[in-house]
């Protein structure tokens, strides 16, 4: 069976720090890989996503981006974390084509001061 | 994707059956419906998803009415654990990139009581 990895599950960081989360998904081949956030009491906002190794596609500007070396691992960056970009981050992936939902993993809560 | 609307909140018994309503009255004809759930501090958690028929799984059934307009959720035996907000979303299926994303709304939170 698939399942979804994600790390850490809390993060606290200062501003202006670096950041890396990382998402290894097991169990599938070629996997669609999204970045979502979620802010405190809203909906989740797509930030990426990525059909194949090396192509990556942003759905709104930010101070963040993503890479993903190898076809189940999925890396979300920043070189000077912001105040906003506090959040619940969550990673899912999906099948590549037809009605297949998106499976997530349990989220990286992070805390910027 | 056409937008949803769901009640803010719906308490249930436990143990009796909870239906969760959505609306969705712009919905294309291609659109699927889909049901997602999240409990507390958790990832979101696929439920349920449909097109027209009504659908059934381990987890709950789904009512979509005749014109697609709206759509039921029904968790027929409710449990403390089913405590979570629930999320209605129409889409396209995913043929892969930005056609197939999830638009989360702020969906609905079912608390089960004892």
């Amino acid at each position: 069976s698939q399942t979804i990895h994600q790390w850490p599950a809390t993060l606290v960081q200062p501003v202006g720090s670096p950041l890396s989360l990382e998402c290894t998904v097991e169990g599938t081949s070629n996997p669609n890989l999204y970045w979502y956030r979620q802010a405190a009491g809203r909906g989740l906002q797509l930030l990426f996503y990525s059909v194949g190794i090396g192509q990556i596609s942003s759905e709104v500007p930010q101070n963040l981006s993503a890479s993903r070396p190898q076809d189940r691992q999925f890396i979300l960056s920043s070189k000077k974390l912001l105040l906003s970009d506090s959040g619940f981050y969550l990673c899912a992936w999906s099948v590549q084509t037809g009605l297949w939902p998106q499976h997530f993993g349990d989220g990286t809560r992070l805390s910027i001061l | 994707d056409a937008k949803t609307t769901q009640p803010t909140s719906m308490d249930c018994a436990e143990g009796r059956a909870a239906n969760l309503p959505c609306n969705h009255s712009t919905i294309s004809g291609n659109e699927y419906v889909y049901w997602y759930r999240q409990i507390h501090s958790q990832g979101p958690q696929y439920i349920i998803h449909g097109l027209k028929n009504n659908e059934t799984n381990e987890m709950a059934s789904l009512i979509i009415t005749e014109d697609r307009k709206s759509s039921t959720l029904i968790l027929p035996h409710a449990t403390l654990r089913d405590t979570a907000v629930y999320y209605c979303i129409v889409r396209v299926p995913n043929y892969g990139g930005s056609q197939g994303n999830l638009i989360f709304g702020k969906g609905t939170k079912l608390s089960v009581k004892p």
